[in-house]
């Protein structure tokens, strides 16, 4: 069965410092989500990704992260300069429509330190 | 803006006992309806959805409906084993987004022999 897979499943990194989190949305789907959970709250929207452009986005989504979609079968997502806050469980999801079932990954857990 | 309130959680239930949770959202015309569940050490997973009022979601022995005059979309289980335990997001997607999910704060449950 196609799943949606993230890596790593878990990165540490120093406060300051850039990440990259890596997804490969299944291989037909065509919309492209980040979502993230800080521990012990709700998942929360962070960007969606259509036709190699960003089509919504949430006031967390500023400046620091970016997403990319750098050779058709992987999604990034990028945190530029990553701060204490930024510590959560970071998924990624496709879709093969707006208006269809998302499939999730299982995650990365990022710790910021 | 849409929002989802779910019960709290841990909810602790002995085994082949009745399950509810309640979900209740505030949106916008006639949002899609959601229940994703978590397992431990997993990512999200689809249980059920409904598009439209009146519509009821199954799966896994899982049912909830669509009910538009109580905003509601309550999970329901009539006898839960061990492997139900997870926890279990109740989400709505807008009419007007990109496939943009709006998650409750989840609920945990727990099943025991």
């Amino acid at each position: 069965e196609p799943e949606v897979t993230q890596t790593p499943s878990h990165q540490v990194t120093q406060m300051g410092q850039e990440v990259i989190l890596r997804c490969v949305p299944i291989s037909n789907h065509l919309y492209f989500y980040w979502y993230r959970q800080i521990l012990g709250q709700k998942v929360e929207f962070l960007v969606s990704f259509y036709n190699n452009e960003i089509s919504e986005k949430s006031e967390i989504f500023d400046d620091q992260f970016s997403v990319e979609r750098p050779d058709g079968s992987n999604f990034t997502l990028k945190i530029r300069s990553t701060k204490l806050e930024d510590s959560a469980m970071y998924f990624c999801a496709s879709s093969l429509g707006r208006e269809v079932e998302a499939f999730f990954g299982q995650g990365t857990r990022l710790t910021v330190v | 803006g849409d929002s989802v309130t779910q019960m709290e959680g841990p909810v602790t239930l002995s085994e082949e006992a009745f399950l509810t949770i309640n979900c209740t959202y505030t949106a916008t015309g006639y949002p899609s309806l959601f229940w994703y569940v978590q397992y431990p050490g997993e990512g999200l997973q689809l249980l059920l959805k409904a598009t439209k009022a009146d519509d009821k979601g199954s799966n896994k022995g899982f049912e909830a409906t669509y009910r538009k005059e109580t905003t509601s979309f309550h999970l329901e289980k009539g006898s839960v084993q061990v492997s139900d335990s997870a926890v279990y997001f109740c989400a709505l997607r807008g009419l007007d987004s990109w496939g943009k999910l709006q998650f409750g704060a989840g609920t945990q449950v727990v099943v025991t022999p």
